[in-house]
């Protein structure tokens, strides 16, 4: 029972180049999330899917696009890499909503993304 | 947009001596989490606190939430160096599918 993975661990990209961030769980988890954290800070929700077939925008979207491929797959892309949007990128995944009561989430290890 | 204030952002203590977090909100929660990260890691859960004036203990670790239901506290008694990393708070935010993260709180042992 892996929990929530994700690929890449590192990554470095040129401004102006794409790349898409997998995401996996294997809880069985209907909600999956996309956070950033920059240095020294919170998490910012990019986006969300509360279950399979349906995504929301969260607190920080521009520049990013997901994909629920299927319950278990969440991905984000970065259509044209931006210096800013250098961050460390967490995936996280609850059973139904993580705000309520009884329900958390549970986050994979994170990829560390450069925009140079 | 909803907030959720959490200070100090840093907090340096001597190994053995306490640390406390706080985090205020603006809004009535109907709960609120806490999670910790580790340097490098990612945020794990600790605990979820849903009554008002709720008190709830993990070993050296005691979780509070206000009567208002508006703030909350982690305290640790006696850190240790296992203590170290952050602290966060996180509320249900525009819907029950979104957590509302306070900034953080970082405990740092002093060598």
């Amino acid at each position: 029972n892996a929990g929530v993975t994700q690929t890449p661990k590192f990554q470095v990209l040129k401004t102006g180049q794409s790349m898409t961030l997998q995401c996996a769980q294997d809880m069985n988890h209907n909600s999956m999330y996309w956070y950033r954290q920059d240095p020294g800070m919170g998490l910012r929700l990019i986006y969300y899917s509360a279950s399979e077939g349906t995504t929301d925008k969260g607190e920080v979207p521009n520049g990013y696009n997901v994909s629920r491929l299927n319950k278990r797959e969440f991905s984000l892309r970065l259509e044209s890499a931006a210096p800013s949007q250098t961050s460390v990128y967490f995936c996280a995944s609850s059973l139904r909503a993580s705000g309520s009561v009884g329900d958390t989430q549970y986050f994979g290890p994170g990829t560390r993304l450069t925009v140079l | 947009g909803q907030q959720v204030m959490q200070i100090p952002q840093y907090q340096h203590v001597q190994e053995g001596e306490d640390f406390t977090t706080y985090c205020n909100s603006s809004t009535t929660l109907s709960n609120i989490q806490w999670y910790k990260q580790r340097p490098g890691g990612h945020p794990v859960f600790l605990i979820q606190l849903v009554k008002s004036g709720e008190v709830k203990k993990q070993k050296r670790l005691t979780f509070q939430f206000g009567e208002a239901k508006k703030n909350s506290s982690l305290h640790i008694t006696a850190t240790q160096t296992t203590d170290v990393g952050t602290y966060f708070c996180a509320a249900p935010g525009g819907s029950n599918y979104q957590l509302i993260w306070g900034a953080g709180t970082k405990l740092i042992i002093k060598p």
